[in-house]
């Protein structure tokens, strides 16, 4: 089962920031917070990852609490590209992928 | 550029008849996934290749099999497809060992059961 619980849909005005949250409140000490997107038609993306510092890349940001249980992926400068289906998983990095349900985002000019 | 390459991209079949569904690879990655995604579901692992050995979950429905003849290649067979297999399958690969174990995806292969 997932172990991570993300709010079904989201709303964002292109231009502006899209903040994603995830709930992981059991996650472990070897375990990673990942995300992922899928745009429609498309097979995932794999986007950022983090264990417990702050990461960020050149497609967006992922805050991840002091205790862990909960993380924000954000999108510093959402396009109307960015509309998919955003994927937060917790793994060891050597597990399986297991995907639960997602947040669809939707960006609207 | 290196990528995941899933061939046919809509494959139609009819009821029980067998049908092969192909990925292939460039990125010399080590393990190869198959996953199942119905409509508006999330995609859910059948089974993985690490090398050469043979990965199931423990809830693929016997009905599925997998072939990984070389590094590149992994095939999905469906011996006697049913009207609820109709979904995306979607491939992707890995390199174990790598430091995040990020999988990349192919576009998938959207299968239709007449």
């Amino acid at each position: 089962d997932a172990k991570t619980t993300q709010p079904p849909s989201m709303d964002c005005a292109e231009g502006r920031a899209a903040n994603l949250p995830c709930n992981h409140s059991t996650i472990s000490g070897n375990e990673y917070v990942y995300w992922y997107r899928q745009i429609h038609s498309q097979g995932p993306q794999y986007i950022i990852h983090g264990l417990k510092n702050n990461e960020t890349n050149e497609m967006a940001s992922l805050i991840i609490t002091e205790d862990r249980k909960s993380s924000t992926l954000i999108l510093p400068h959402a396009t109307l590209r960015d509309t998919a289906v955003y994927y937060c998983i917790v793994r060891a990095y050597t597990d399986k992928l297991i995907f639960g349900t997602g947040t669809r985002l939707q960006v609207f000019p | 550029d290196a990528m995941v390459i899933q061939n046919p991209r809509y494959q139609v079949t009819q009821f029980g008849k067998p049908v092969t569904l192909s990925c292939s690879q460039t990125l010399n990655h080590n393990v190869m996934y198959w996953y199942q995604q119905k409509s508006s579901q999330a995609p859910k692992l059948l089974f993985h290749y690490y090398d050469k050995d043979f990965n199931n979950e423990a809830d693929t429905p016997d009905n599925f099999q997998s072939r990984r003849p070389n590094t590149s290649f992994c095939f999905l067979d469906i011996r006697s497809p049913g009207l609820g297999d109709a979904a995306m399958y979607l491939c992707a690969t890995s390199l174990r060992g790598h430091s995040y174990n990020e999988q990349f995806f192919g576009p998938g292969t959207r299968l239709t059961v007449l």
